[in-house]
């Protein structure tokens, strides 16, 4: 079956250092989506990539989605502390339901 | 936009006790519906998923099962809770025109 992969599965940084996220699929995806969970939260949708080599900015965010649609990744640059938490990729492929990775989990030094 | 509710929040059972989780969803009509288990610090898992009353579909064989009696409302359930279903429990809720997925609060479940 479908298989999303995420690394690092964490990652500690010093405030207003870059942080990056990638994920991996097994199989061509239709589209990826990102979330982010707060500690004690519940996911919480960012952003979805659908285009080949799409890329998005949010902020201080920026998502990719690679040429392949295989692989994504999320770049924070200087983060924050209000960035801690765990972000999420999540693929889909046709209509099936989304296939969410492992998680990278943020700390952030302040 | 939608409002998904959970309860309870948290959960204590002894092994070999039932459950009975509600998830009701307000602020859409005819929804996807998801339940999935955390471990701690894990990932997703998805459970079950729904495309309408009575329509659930089993993602991974378990000693768990999903019900859909009424369309905004989807109930995860057992007969017989095991250690390994401890975990923090999730519902989610997908508008069939839209493509993000909306988390509920959660129930942390421990069994103990």
């Amino acid at each position: 079956g479908q298989q999303v992969m995420q690394i690092p599965q964490y990652q500690h940084v010093q405030e207003g250092e870059d942080f990056t996220t990638y994920c991996n699929s097994s199989t061509t995806l239709s589209n990826i989506q990102w979330y982010k969970q707060r500690p004690g939260g519940h996911p919480v949708f960012l952003i979805q990539l659908v285009k080949s080599g799409e890329v998005k900015k949010q902020k201080r965010l920026t998502f990719q989605f690679g040429e392949a649609k295989k692989n994504s990744s999320l770049h924070i640059t200087a983060t924050q502390t209000t960035d801690v938490g765990t972000y999420f990729c999540a693929g889909r492929t046709g209509r099936r339901a989304l296939t969410f990775g492992s998680g990278t989990r943020l700390q952030v030094q302040p | 936009s939608q409002t998904i509710h959970q309860w309870p929040a948290t959960l204590v059972q002894p092994v070999g006790s039932p459950l009975s989780l509600e998830c009701t969803v307000e602020g859409t009509s005819n929804p996807n519906l998801y339940w999935y288990r955390q471990a701690a610090g894990r990932g997703l898992q998805l459970l079950f998923y729904s495309v309408g009353i009575g329509q659930i579909s089993s993602e991974v064989p378990q000693n768990l099962s999903a019900s859909r009696p009424q369309d905004r409302q989807f109930i995860l359930s057992s007969k017989k809770l095991l250690l390994s279903d401890s975990g923090f429990y999730l519902c989610a809720c997908r508008d069939g025109n839209l493509y993000e997925q909306y988390f509920g609060p959660g129930t942390r479940l421990t069994v103990t």
